[in-house]
Formats: structure tokens, C-alpha cells, sequence
């Protein structure tokens, strides 16, 4: 157990649903990440939140939404989405992004399929 | 863009061989972290290297960072099958920088 937790486990949707994926972490840390894991591809970072503030967006689709509240909660908003979109997406979080960034603890991930 | 690549991609050894994995990065690096990736499972920090050099040891893990910080390696000795699963890499190109992930090794070990 890393103090990461992710909710759901799975999710099934259609090209048309909105759905919400969410991160919780229970370690007092302030920096927050979404990964995206799709087979036999390296793990691709999605977003970074450093004290609540987007601090990094890597060129992802409008059709992903993030949003942070708190230090200790990450939400990933999906609509739209496609086939293509079918991964694992993975929530991390570090103590902080200054000073090396810190090691990041993974949740256990969201494996989203998309029909 | 900055990359990491990482060999091979796949390895299977019989309980009790070595097994290494190879991380090279196109640019110096500030740092390199180590994870592993249980089959169905989520990423775990392993361990992360700093300096130039440097090499540690986790029971039968051994991870080296080498001198110009541009590549590393981990070695496995006398594999278990408790040993399975994706081993990645990452590196920073400068402190507080973004940890870019290799693609992996999946290692699955015969008993």
C-alpha cells in the first residue's frame, strides 16, 4: 500500500460518456501526476500540479481535463474520448517538484477501456 | 526532445541466472530513478542514484549510474521468481525536471 489510492479500479465507456477518474494521496506530499500507460509503450506523463497549480501539460488532448483542488486530491475529467484513449492511467505524487522532485509513489490505476 | 531508451525490452532467464537491464539517456542526467512494475500491478520506486559513478546494492539488485551520468544499468543476481515483472528506468536532465520513463524490461523468470 503507497498511500496512493485511485478511483475506479476499471471503467468501461463510450465515446460519448463523461466520466471522472480521481486520486486521492495520503502521504502529505504537494506535487500530483497523471500518467497514461498504454502496452509495450514507455509510461507517458499527462499533467503536473505542484501546491494545487498546474505546473506542466504535455501537449494532452482538450478531451482530458484535470483538475486539483487540494494537495491531496486529483481528478482527471474524460469526454469524448476515443478507442485510442484505452490505458492504464496512472495518479503519482512526490513530496515536492523543487530540490529533484522527490520519488513519486503510484496508485494502483485506473484501466480504462474506451468503446 | 530528451529520450531514454532502454534494453532489451524483454528477457527470460531460468531461476538462478543473471539478468541485467540497460538505461542510456541522449542527454546528461541529474538524476536516475529505478521502479518495478509487478505484472498487473503499479509502478514502485526502487531506488534513485545521484552521483556520478555510483553504485548500490539491494540484496541481490545491484544499480550503477555511470561516470558521464548518462546511462545506468541494474543487475539482478541469482534471479527468483519473485523478481518478475517491468523494470524501468528514469531520468532527470536537471534537478526538479521531468522524470522521463524508459519503456521498460519485462522480465519473466522459468522455475
Amino acid at each position: 500500500e503507497t498511500g496512493v489510492t485511485q478511483t475506479p479500479r476499471h471503467l468501461v465507456m463510450g465515446m460519448t460518456n463523461k466520466k471522472s477518474l480521481k486520486c486521492e494521496q495520503h502521504l502529505g506530499h504537494n506535487a500530483m501526476y497523471w500518467y497514461k500507460q498504454s502496452a509495450k509503450k514507455p509510461l507517458e506523463l499527462m499533467f503536473v500540479y505542484n501546491f494545487k497549480e498546474q505546473t506542466e501539460n504535455n501537449s494532452v488532448p482538450s478531451r482530458f481535463s484535470p483538475e486539483c483542488p487540494n494537495s491531496s486530491h486529483l481528478f482527471l475529467h474524460l469526454h469524448t474520448l476515443q478507442p485510442e484513449d484505452s490505458a492504464l492511467y496512472l495518479c503519482a505524487s512526490s513530496q515536492r517538484l523543487e530540490r529533484g522532485g522527490g520519488t513519486q509513489y503510484f496508485g494502483p490505476g485506473t484501466r480504462l477501456t474506451v468503446l | 526532445g530528451q529520450q531514454v531508451m532502454q534494453i532489451p525490452q524483454y528477457q527470460h532467464v531460468q531461476e538462478g541466472e543473471d539478468f541485467t537491464t540497460y538505461c542510456n539517456s541522449s542527454t546528461t542526467l541529474s538524476n536516475i530513478q529505478w521502479y518495478k512494475q509487478r505484472p498487473g500491478g503499479h509502478p514502485v520506486f526502487l531506488i534513485q542514484l545521484v552521483k556520478s559513478g555510483e553504485v548500490k546494492k539491494q540484496k541481490r539488485l545491484t544499480f550503477q549510474f555511470g561516470e558521464a551520468k548518462k546511462n545506468s544499468s541494474l543487475h539482478i543476481t541469482a534471479t527468483q521468481t519473485t523478481d518478475v515483472g517491468t523494470y524501468f528506468c528514469a531520468g532527470r536532465r536537471n534537478q526538479g525536471g521531468k522524470l522521463i520513463f524508459g519503456q521498460g524490461t519485462e522480465l519473466s523468470v522459468k522455475p
